[in-house]
């Protein structure tokens, strides 16, 4: 079964501290993203990936840095954390190139809490 | 880029009774439609995806779609209380890459 784990799973900053969200996938798929979830939001699209050593903004990227070293690995990077990005955070995976495709599978989330 | 919007916000039904969520989108030209759902803040799973105007069944879960009219339903048949959770609706946007969510509808079954 589909597997996408991200680590850490709850995490207090500092406001200005660097913070580092990683995910990895299992289901060798090419897409990856990032999406933080706010209520009175929803789902919102920070940065997504189609494949290693690519980086595409989503609609929310301002604050964010992504990384993709590998085709498991997607990191969201916040180099000086700020209160407002206090939110949980969710990474998937997918694959868009079957006329089918692109069911997301999704992590259990990042609660990040930026003090 | 696609707009996507769900009704109601909240909804609460008896356990047994059917329960309708409903979802609208701008951009008619998508083919490619899922409903996910979230219990508790915790991860998504998907439910049902439905590619073409019509009707697709995954159990206890019936999705509609009419793109003329913008608009792709949930049915719940015989909900349960273990059911309570968000229901997302999601749209493939014409960027191949991206996919839009809903706000998603909170829905409560009671016993």
């Amino acid at each position: 079964e589909a597997a996408v784990t991200q680590s850490p799973r709850n995490k207090v900053a500092v406001t200005g501290g660097k913070v580092t969200l990683s995910c990895n996938q299992t289901n060798n798929h090419n897409n990856m993203y990032w999406y933080r979830q706010d209520t009175g939001h929803g789902l919102r699209l920070i940065h997504y990936s189609y494949g290693a050593g690519s980086t595409e903004k989503g609609d929310i990227p301002d604050g964010y840095k992504a990384s993709r070293p590998s085709q498991e690995n997607f990191s969201l990077i916040l180099e000086l954390a700020t209160p407002s990005q206090t939110s949980v955070y969710f990474c998937a995976s997918g694959d868009p190139q079957a006329y089918s495709g692109n069911t997301l599978y999704f992590g259990e989330g990042s609660r990040l809490i930026v003090v | 880029q696609q707009k996507v919007q769900q009704s109601p916000e909240s909804l609460t039904v008896s356990e047994g009774a059917m329960a309708s969520l409903n979802c609208t989108f701008s951009d008619g030209t998508s083919n490619n439609f899922r409903w996910y759902r979230q219990h508790s803040a915790k991860g998504l799973e998907v439910l049902v995806s439905i590619f073409s105007d019509g009707e697709k069944e995954e159990g206890r879960f019936t999705a509609h779609l009419n793109r003329a009219n913008l608009h792709v339903s949930l049915h719940i048949r015989e909900p349960q209380p273990s059911d309570s959770a968000v229901y997302l609706c999601a749209v493939k946007d014409t960027n191949a890459y991206k996919v839009i969510f809903g706000k998603g509808t909170h829905l409560h079954v009671l016993p």
